[in-house]
């Protein structure tokens, strides 16, 4: 019964290829996000989301899109994935409080 | 842009010693919270201290904050070697939707 979960946990993929990363929460949190883990562990806000309402969206590439089909669940769907794109990308939630996080998808481009 | 800074970057110590982190950090907050990642895995939420508030306590963990220096620290007591993992602190400015701004982290290596 994990909490925040990713799929998948690893992807390797071309360059100019799309791919998407999904995220389920069982919690009942309002408030969902997606940060990006470079290789020096530094972790940034890409996305948030509170009951499938966009409401910060950190200058990020317009080729990453998020989606809501409802509050349980944040997709994230990369186009045109580039080399910069490597990392690791984390989905969370919460509600107003602490962050449950997923355990991360490893994103590597060739 | 980033807000918290840790120090050390990365700290090495024996089972039973203490371990202290630090964080600083660079606008008002609403609070500040450390969450610990052990490798390959997501982060996990240890503490949490309000803005109001200057020490707080949770088992082993001790967190202070002065946001007069704009400043925090963690302190591990009696650390044990699965506390071998990175601590980060985040900071939350807004008081409605909770969004953290991270710090670079540090590295604690806990040897038998």
């Amino acid at each position: 019964d994990t909490a925040v979960s990713q799929t998948p946990k690893y992807l390797v993929t071309q360059m100019g290829n799309d791919k998407s990363i999904k995220c389920e929460q069982n919690l009942g949190h309002d408030t969902m996000y997606w940060y990006k883990q470079d290789s020096k562990k530094f972790l940034k806000i890409m996305f948030s989301y509170n009951n499938k309402e966009l409401i910060i969206n950190e200058t990020v590439p317009n080729r990453f899109s998020p989606k809501s089909p409802d509050k349980a669940h944040l997709n994230l769907h990369i186009n045109s994935l580039e080399l910069g794109d490597s990392a690791v990308y984390f989905c969370a939630s919460s509600q107003g409080g602490p962050q449950h996080f997923g355990d991360g998808t490893r994103l590597s481009i060739l | 842009s980033q807000q918290g800074e840790e120090d050390p970057q990365a700290l090495s110590i024996q089972e039973g010693e203490n371990a202290t982190m630090n964080c600083s950090y660079k606008t008002s907050i609403n609070n500040l919270q450390w969450y610990r990642q052990n490798s390959g895995r997501g982060l996990v939420h240890l503490i949490l201290i309000r803005s109001n508030e200057r020490e707080k306590h949770s088992g082993r963990l001790r967190v202070t904050l002065d946001t007069s220096k704009k400043s925090s620290s963690l302190l591990i007591t009696a650390s044990r070697a699965a506390d071998t993992a990175s601590y980060f602190c985040a900071t939350d400015a807004n008081s409605g939707y909770s969004t953290l701004t991270f710090g670079k982290g540090t590295m604690l290596l806990v040897s038998p």
